[in-house]
C-alpha cells in the first residue's frame, strides 16, 4: 500500500539554525507531494506541494522541498528557522487519480530561543 | 481570502450521545472531504464528495457515522451513537473540481467524548 513515513516524530532547533524534516513514501510511480504546518489547535495549511518538473520546490513562509526519485524522498527545508514556525509538520501524498490524500504520522518542531 | 469555514470548533459530548459537524466549502469548491485526525496522528480520510455525490465513504464506520452534501455546498458530518475512540480532531477540505488541485483545510472541530 501507499504510504508516507515521517521518521522524526519530534524536532528540536534552535531558533536561526537551519532546518531539514525528513519524509520518505513508498510505492507508485511519480507521487503527487505535499507539505503542510498545523498550529495547535489549528487546521492545516499548506506549505508547499510537487507533482513534476523541478524537483526543488518553493514554498511559503521561506520553506523549500526536494524530490528525490532514487532516495523516495521529500524532505523539507528552511535555512534559518523562527520561533513561529514551531508547529507540527505533515507531509502527504495524492495517489494517482484519487482525491485521497494520505499523510504520515507527523514531526513536531520546537524552536529554541 | 476566501477559507473553509467549520462549527462547532469544541464539542464535548457523552458516549452514545449524537453529535454534528457542519462544513462550508470555499465557494465554487465542487469537492469535499472530511478527515478524522487522532491526536499525535496523521489525517486520514473519512468520506470525499463530488458536488452531492460521494465518492469515496470506504473509510467511513457507517455503522454510526454518516455525512451528507444534500445541495452540494455545505456538508454535515454526523456520529450516533458517539463513542469514546471517536474523541479526535474532525477536519474538513475543499478544493475545485479535479483531484490534482490542492485541498483547502477548515480549522477543525476538536471532539470530545467522555
Amino acid at each position: 500500500a501507499q504510504s508516507v513515513t515521517q521518521p522524526d516524530i519530534h524536532i528540536t532547533v534552535s531558533e536561526g539554525a537551519s532546518l531539514e524534516l525528513r519524509c520518505n513514501y513508498s510505492y507508485g510511480a511519480t507521487p503527487y507531494l505535499f507539505w503542510y504546518v498545523q498550529s495547535p489547535g489549528q487546521g492545516l495549511q499548506l506549505l508547499l506541494k510537487y507533482f513534476s518538473g523541478d524537483t526543488l520546490v518553493q514554498g511559503i513562509k521561506g520553506f523549500e522541498a526536494e524530490f528525490k526519485r532514487s532516495q523516495s524522498s521529500f524532505n523539507l527545508r528552511k535555512p534559518s528557522v523562527h520561533w513561529s514556525d514551531a508547529a507540527e509538520y505533515f507531509c502527504a501524498r495524492l495517489p494517482s487519480n484519487t482525491g485521497k490524500l494520505i499523510f504520515g504520522q507527523g514531526t513536531t518542531l520546537q524552536v529554541k530561543p | 481570502e476566501a477559507e473553509v469555514a467549520q462549527s462547532p470548533r469544541y464539542k464535548i459530548t457523552e458516549k452514545s450521545q449524537a453529535v454534528a459537524f457542519w462544513c462550508d466549502p470555499i465557494s465554487g469548491h465542487a469537492t469535499l472531504y472530511w478527515y478524522r485526525q487522532i491526536l499525535g496522528q496523521g489525517p486520514e480520510l473519512l468520506v470525499q464528495f463530488q458536488d452531492e455525490s460521494v465518492v469515496d465513504d470506504s473509510q467511513l464506520p457507517k455503522d454510526r457515522f454518516s455525512a451528507e452534501r444534500l445541495k452540494g455546498v455545505d456538508s454535515t458530518l454526523k456520529i450516533q451513537p458517539a463513542e469514546l475512540g471517536d474523541s479526535a480532531m474532525y477536519l474538513c477540505a475543499s478544493n475545485q473540481q479535479g483531484a490534482e488541485e490542492t485541498q483547502y483545510f477548515g480549522p477543525g472541530t476538536r471532539l470530545l467524548v467522555l
